[in-house]
């Protein structure tokens, strides 16, 4: 069974202040890790996709990673309007089209 | 180009009764997927339908049930609604049969009294 953990599950930043949002995956076998964001009373919206190990993607402010067990979403110098829910979610081998989700990590930015 | 639609946005329901939620996938896409998401949790994935057949169901009781009709739109039905069924409800359609990102709507926020 997948499996994915998000840590830590809430975070405070000051604005600029740059940090590292965590995802850690047990997968039969990769088919594609994605990174969401999800604002209050909103559905989550496609940030990126990572299919293998030393992959990275970036979109302005935020920058993802990943390694065979984790990957990162990396925010610098973040903004107030970054402030969200960021999910991630992996599709294994085993699992069909399914997307198995972390609980997420509730970033909060302050001016 | 209308992304994902979902309706109604709020519901609220007693236990017992029976709701439909209906989802309306973007342009293009053929594939719709239907996910619950639980307050502070991470959305968990119900079925996916794909040529008006069920493709691929989660870990959820023979009470949720759903359709997919000729042009692609789906609904979500629930039975005997119990007071865990309370959740945010979340359609996502793709196309490649869900190989591709997901795209979600906004939402079902339901809530069993």
């Amino acid at each position: 069974e997948d499996q994915v953990t998000q840590s830590p599950e809430a975070l405070r930043l000051q604005e600029g202040e740059s940090s590292s949002l965590n995802c850690s995956y047990t997968v039969s076998g990769l088919r594609g890790l994605f990174w969401y964001r999800q604002d209050p009373g909103k559905g989550p919206e496609f940030l990126f996709t990572l299919y293998s190990a030393g992959e990275e993607k970036e979109k302005e402010r935020l920058k993802a990673t990943l390694t065979k067990k984790e990957s990162f979403l990396h925010i610098t110098a973040p903004k107030p309007e970054d402030s969200a829910t960021y999910l991630c979610a992996v599709r294994g081998y085993n699992a069909g089209n399914m997307l198995t989700f972390g609980g997420g990590t509730r970033l909060m930015v302050k001016p | 180009d209308a992304g994902v639609t979902q309706s109604p946005t709020h519901l609220i329901k007693t236990r017992g009764q029976q709701v439909t939620l209906r989802c309306s996938p973007k342009s293009g896409h053929d594939t719709v997927s239907w996910y619950q998401q639980a307050l502070g949790q991470g959305p968990q994935f119900i079925f996916q339908y794909y040529e008006e057949e069920e493709r691929q169901r989660g870990n959820f009781p023979d009470r949720f049930s759903g359709h997919q009709f000729p042009n692609y739109s789906s609904e979500l039905n629930v039975n005997a609604l119990l007071l865990g069924d309370s959740a945010l409800y979340l359609c996502a359609s793709s196309w490649d049969r869900g190989q591709r990102p997901l795209h979600f709507g906004n939402g079902t926020r339901l809530t069993v009294t």
